[in-house]
């Protein structure tokens, strides 16, 4: 166990939905990072936060966003969904930006 | 700009056989390099890392791997595998002041009893 948790563990929804994403990461980490894992991509960075700020994005989708909230945790925002969207998505998090990432069970989506 | 490749997609080997899971990587400066296992249905579990100083690492499970710089490679070994050992197995990069981990596209582990 890593202590970082994701909710829901499982999410299914129809195209053109929007679902929010939860992490909570370690106790005293203060970085949040976002990946995408799929059949065609691999695993692709999306976004990282640091202490409420958004540090650096990566190939994220317009259609994306995310914010980390002053308690630390941090939520994906994924609306007009596609097919394509269904994927496993991954929250990491490290005590500081650079630092070793430590990475959450994931969120599968399904997007029907 | 970064890169990681990955040789072999699918690797198998028989139980209390060497494991040799291949990684090579591009940097422009000195990189931090990372082994990943993921278990089926699981997420990604930290196995080793380089960051600087000592170029062989001794990970989790018995597992080791060593830097080295002339070829470029971060090799992932464990002398005698063990059934538990079945998973998938990223190799990532980064460098200081880089946040995000670029990751080799995984190679499945199989153990054959």
């Amino acid at each position: 166990d890593s202590g970082v948790t994701q909710t829901p563990k499982h999410l299914i929804t129809a195209t053109g939905q929007r679902v929010t994403l939860r992490c909570s990461p370690r106790s005293g980490d203060l970085s949040v990072y976002w990946y995408q894992q799929s059949l065609d991509q691999g695993l692709q960075f999306l976004i990282h936060y640091y202490n409420g700020e958004e540090r650096a994005k990566g190939n994220i989708l317009e259609r994306f966003s995310a914010q980390q909230f002053p308690d630390l945790h941090s939520e994906l925002n994924l609306s007009s969904l596609e097919l394509g969207d269904s994927a496993l998505y991954f929250c990491a998090s490290s005590v500081l930006p650079g630092d070793t990432q430590y990475f959450g069970p994931g969120t599968r989506l399904t997007v029907l | 700009a970064q890169s990681v490749t990955q040789l072999g997609s699918h690797v198998s080997v028989s139980e209390g056989a060497l494991v040799l899971l291949r990684c090579n990587y591009s940097s422009s400066v000195p990189p931090y390099l990372f082994w990943y296992v993921q278990y089926p249905n699981q997420g990604l579990q930290l196995l080793l890392k380089y960051t600087t100083g000592a170029t062989l690492v001794k990970g989790i499970n018995g597992f080791e791997a060593e830097f080295k710089k002339s070829e470029t490679s971060f090799h992932l070994t464990k002398p005698s595998a063990h059934m538990s050992d079945a998973a998938e197995y990223f190799c990532a990069v980064n460098r200081f002041g880089n946040e995000k981990l670029t990751f080799g596209t995984g190679t499945r582990l199989t153990i054959i009893p």
